[in-house]
């Protein structure tokens, strides 16, 4: 069982409001990726970041913005939020190097922006 | 571009049958695939995966086979039971180099009869 934590799991805000969605993984992973997945649907690749200080735009277009300032710790924060941001964020980590790239996941957070 | 996707996207079944969850994949170049089990509500948990150097690998109930000569991935599970109810979902990586991405299907609703 990965012990990757996600924080809140539900997210009820208004259009406008700046949020910050908190994951956090303590396993010492060195990478870890933030997800957006809709519903009965596949998920899509936001953030990821390989090491501290190292953060990359994933393949799906997104206005969130992440910081990777300590190893365990990988934010995920809206400046502004609208109902077009409402998703469920999942964030993954994984361990450095290996054959092996498996991701764990954690809860998840459900936003809902009004 | 590459892309990871699912023959069927619900399946149903009576509880103690086998179940059998197919995934195709395009990249030629891919050489580890990994099987999530995502429940209602959560995020996506690791079942079992498989290195393009073996066509099968078992687990506790669980069995994956690779078939790389038409780019197919099974999962097979054995006496479904109403817990394995859930979307699964495929997922492909080219193992080594820089990419630690995985590229993930669309997902199979699988439902568990009583």
């Amino acid at each position: 069982e990965a012990d990757i934590y996600q924080t809140p799991r539900y997210l009820v805000i208004g259009t406008g409001k700046k949020i910050t969605l908190e994951c956090s993984q303590t396993m010492g992973h060195d990478k870890m990726y933030w997800y957006q997945q809709d519903p009965g649907m596949e998920l899509h690749l936001i953030h990821y970041s390989y090491g501290v200080n190292s953060t990359e735009k994933g393949d799906l277009s997104s206005e969130s913005t992440v910081s990777r300032i300590r190893t365990e710790h990988f934010p995920l924060t809206l400046e502004s939020a609208r109902p077009s941001h409402t998703s469920q964020y999942l964030c993954a980590s994984s361990e450095r190097g290996g054959p092996r790239n498996t991701q764990y996941f954690g809860p998840g957070t459900r936003l809902t922006v009004l | 571009g590459e892309s990871v996707g699912l023959h069927l996207p619900t399946l149903s079944v009576q509880e103690g049958d086998n179940s059998i969850i197919n995934c195709a994949y395009s990249n030629s170049a891919s050489d580890y695939f990994i099987w999530y089990k995502q429940e209602s509500g959560k995020g996506p948990q690791f079942i079992i995966d498989i290195r393009s150097n073996m066509d099968k690998r078992q687990g506790q109930r669980v069995t994956v086979l690779l078939n790389k000569t038409v780019k197919h991935l099974s999962l097979q599970i054995a006496a479904t039971q109403p817990g394995d109810s859930a979307v699964y979902f495929c997922a492909e990586n080219i193992s080594g180099g820089s990419n630690y991405k995985l590229t993930f299907g669309k997902g199979t609703l699988l439902t568990v009869n009583p």
